[in-house]
């Protein structure tokens, strides 16, 4: 089956760099969560977006920005990174609303950004 | 707000062994349940997950099952192999869905021969 694709899996910056994070979801699936998952910690949430539209916002930086597309694949871009921003990053989808929904989310394999 | 309480690790078992990783939630309403497993140096994989109050999900022999009045989702599995070492995460999303996923902290399991 398919499952939920993120490119790049490995990513080294320098600091103050940018970085562009790529998901695609599992086709059918219209909706993007974003996490980051700090050494040793659980994932916290940074952003979702269904339809096209930013659905909601958690403890993601100003630096950071996302946005979902036509064909709802998603890209997170940070800019001015910095050490601590060196983690795991995760992308999860939902499959699209109907009245026997789930909203059960299936994550992607992560991409790990290094900031030297 | 929601959250997630779940013992804290590493828990170490002999191959075999009975193993029971204990969770319990705080959160309004019919949250559904979930346990991901993150193996060495991989993502996030669903393991199992219950929906409403007495369902019990069930997977490649682990099994939890949602208790309403107790809040917990105990994550057991009768018999452990040295393959099952992993962190283990217990999570929710809140009633109503599509809503982030809230995680506990973690277990690392090591499952020694």
């Amino acid at each position: 089956a398919a499952g939920v694709i993120q490119s790049p899996r490995h990513l080294i910056k320098e600091k103050r760099e940018t970085a562009t994070l790529k998901c695609y979801p599992i086709p059918r699936h219209d909706t993007v969560y974003w996490y980051q998952q700090g050494p040793g910690q659980d994932p916290q949430f940074l952003i979702s977006f269904y339809e096209k539209m930013q659905s909601d916002k958690g403890s993601i930086p100003d630096r950071f920005s996302a946005q979902q597309f036509s064909d709802y694949h998603s890209e997170l871009n940070m800019s001015s990174l910095e050490l601590g921003d060196s983690a795991l990053y995760f992308c999860a989808s939902s499959p699209q609303r109907t009245p026997h929904r789930t909203d059960t989310q299936y994550f992607g394999p992560g991409t790990r950004l290094t900031v030297l | 707000g929601n959250s997630v309480t779940q013992m804290e690790g590493p828990v170490t078992l002999s191959e075999e062994a009975f193993l029971t990783i204990n969770c319990t939630y705080t959160a309004t309403g019919y949250p559904s349940l979930f346990w991901y497993v993150q193996y060495p140096g991989e993502g996030l994989q669903l393991l199992l997950k219950a929906t409403k109050a007495d369902d019990k999900g069930s997977n490649k022999g682990f099994e939890a099952t949602y208790r309403k009045e107790t809040t917990s989702f105990h994550l057991e599995k009768g018999s452990v192999q040295v393959s099952d070492s992993a962190v283990y995460f217990c999570a929710l999303t809140p009633s109503g869905g599509y809503q982030k996923v809230t995680f506990g902290i973690g277990t690392k399991l090591q499952v020694i021969p």
